[in-house]
């Protein structure tokens, strides 16, 4: 079984400035994806950033960036300049290659951007 | 549909009750999920169809539990006898054959058991 901890159940930043999600996960696997979801007070899941395992080029989608440690079994996410927007629980996740898609999350961590 | 929908967004059921959820996936998308999320968690699996077919239901918690999708696109699940367990966010999220977790998640219907 995988696995997931994320262990800051808070955490704030100022606007502008930069901040660090941690999750570290457990699996025996070789294949499978990492993601990082936000959850705002809608509670949709929205896709921050995606990153497969077999590829060692960190992943980035403009101001979101991680740093995956596939020996450490450790990926985090770092979010450059936050925005207010910024706001909302950020889950790590895990999924097996075509396992049938399931994805096993962390328990969160509420990120607050303050003015 | 240009989403995921869900309904009711809220529901407060006495314990005992049966309640029902909906999912109303992307129009075209195969894939259908089901997660339960208890406050202050991640969201938790349930379940897993492919069309019609329940490929998955390793996560649902009890017999008290049954999903359905008869006809590839709506699903419903049904929570039968209600406990205060059960209160939290029930997700159900969409998404295309062969795009790996190409999720869309819908909004989420809350249960409340009193």
């Amino acid at each position: 079984a995988q696995t997931v901890t994320q262990s800051q159940p808070e955490m704030s930043v100022q606007e502008a400035e930069t901040v660090t999600l941690s999750c570290t996960y457990d699996t025996s696997e070789n294949n499978y994806y990492l993601f990082w979801y936000k959850q705002p007070p809608s509670r949709q899941m929205i896709l921050v950033i995606r990153q497969e395992a077999y590829k060692q080029q960190n992943a980035t989608e403009n101001r979101f960036s991680v740093n995956f440690q596939k020996a450490a079994k450790s990926f985090s996410l770092k979010i450059s300049d936050s925005q207010l927007g910024d706001t909302a629980m950020y889950f790590c996740a895990f999924g097996l290659t075509g396992g049938g898609n399931k994805l096993t999350f962390g328990t969160g961590t509420q990120l607050k951007v303050e003015l | 549909g240009a989403g995921v929908s869900q309904s009711p967004r809220y529901k407060v059921a006495k314990r005992g009750q049966d309640v029902a959820l909906r999912c109303d996936p992307i129009s075209g998308h195969v894939s259908l999920f089901w997660y339960q999320q208890a406050l202050g968690q991640g969201p938790e699996f349930l379940t897993y169809f492919q069309n019609e077919a329940q490929l998955d239901k390793s996560g649902l918690p009890s017999d008290r539990f049954f999903a359905e999708r008869p006809e590839g696109s709506v699903s419903t699940l049904k929570i039968q006898r209600t406990q205060q367990e059960d209160s939290a966010v029930y997700l159900c999220a969409s998404s295309l054959i062969g795009t790996d977790y190409g999720y869309t998640f819908g909004s989420g219907t809350r249960l409340t058991v009193v």
